[in-house]
C-alpha cells in the first residue's frame, strides 16, 4: 500500500511569493490533516479535512494560508504571500476515522 | 493550555542498552497517546499508541507506559540498535477532538553508538 506522498520535497521562495504544497493521502483515507514544524519548535496541527470538508482549521495561523481538498482526494496548502516565519517543514497525514494518523515525508519550505 | 513536553532533548546510549524516553503532558483529560519516530528526511512514523484506560502496552521491542497520576508517558526500547537513532515525539489527543487532532512534544533525539 502506498503511503502518504507530498510534493515538492523542498521549496525555496522569496518573501512575498506564493507557494502551493500538495498532499496525496493513502487511498481510501477520508481524513486528511496538515501539520507544520517551524525551526526548533514542536509539530503543530494546522487543519483537518473529512473528505472535502474542513472539520477543524483552528491551527491555521492566518488568512495567508489556504487549504483545499476538492473532490476529497488530494489536498493543497497555499501560502500567499509567504513570510519569513512561514519557513519550516509542512507535514500531511491521513487516516481512517478515529484511527492512526500516517504521515508523509513533509515539504521543507524556506522563505528568503 | 494544551502542551506536551519532553524532559531530555538528546539521549545517547550504547547499542544493546535499553532506552527510556520520557514525556510529560499537561491535559489530564487527554485520552489517547502516541509515540512517533522521525528519521532524517522522513515524516513521523507511528511506533505505538496507548489509550487512557491502559497503563502499559507492549510492541516489538517497545513498551509504552502511561502514568495518569503524574501525567507522564514513557517509551522504552529494548536492546537499542543503531537503526533506532532518530527523533522521537510523543503526541496526545486532547479531549473532545474525536481522535482527530494531535498535540506534539518538541521531540527527543536518540543517538545509538555501536
Amino acid at each position: 500500500e502506498a503511503g502518504v506522498t507530498q510534493f515538492p520535497s523542498h521549496s525555496v521562495i522569496e518573501k512575498g511569493q506564493t507557494v502551493t504544497l500538495r498532499c496525496d493521502p493513502i487511498s481510501g483515507h477520508d481524513n486528511l490533516y496538515w501539520y507544520r514544524r517551524v525551526m526548533g519548535k514542536e509539530i503543530k496541527f494546522l487543519l483537518h479535512f473529512v473528505k472535502e470538508s474542513k472539520q477543524d482549521e483552528s491551527g491555521m495561523p492566518n488568512n495567508r494560508f489556504l487549504a483545499e481538498r476538492t473532490g476529497g482526494t488530494y489536498s493543497t496548502l497555499k501560502v500567499q504571500p509567504a513570510e519569513l516565519e512561514d519557513s519550516g517543514v509542512y507535514f500531511c497525514a491521513s487516516s481512517h476515522p478515529g484511527d492512526t494518523q500516517y504521515f508523509g515525508p513533509g515539504t521543507r519550505l524556506t522563505v528568503l | 493550555g494544551e502542551s506536551v513536553g519532553l524532559h531530555l532533548p538528546t539521549l545517547s546510549v550504547q547499542e544493546g542498552d535499553n532506552s527510556i524516553i520520557n514525556c510529560a503532558y499537561s491535559n489530564s483529560a487527554s485520552d489517547y497517546f502516541i509515540w512517533y519516530k522521525q528519521e532524517s528526511g522522513k515524516g513521523p512514523q507511528f511506533i505505538i499508541d496507548i489509550r487512557s484506560n491502559m497503563d502499559k502496552r507492549q510492541g516489538q521491542r517497545v513498551t509504552v507506559l502511561l502514568n495518569k497520576t503524574v501525567k507522564h508517558l514513557s517509551l522504552q526500547i529494548a536492546a537499542t540498535q543503531p537503526g533506532d537513532s532518530a527523533v522521537y515525539f510523543c503526541a496526545e489527543n486532547p479531549p473532545n477532538t474525536g481522535f482527530q487532532k494531535l498535540v506534539f512534544g518538541t521531540g527527543t533525539r536518540l543517538l545509538v553508538s555501536p
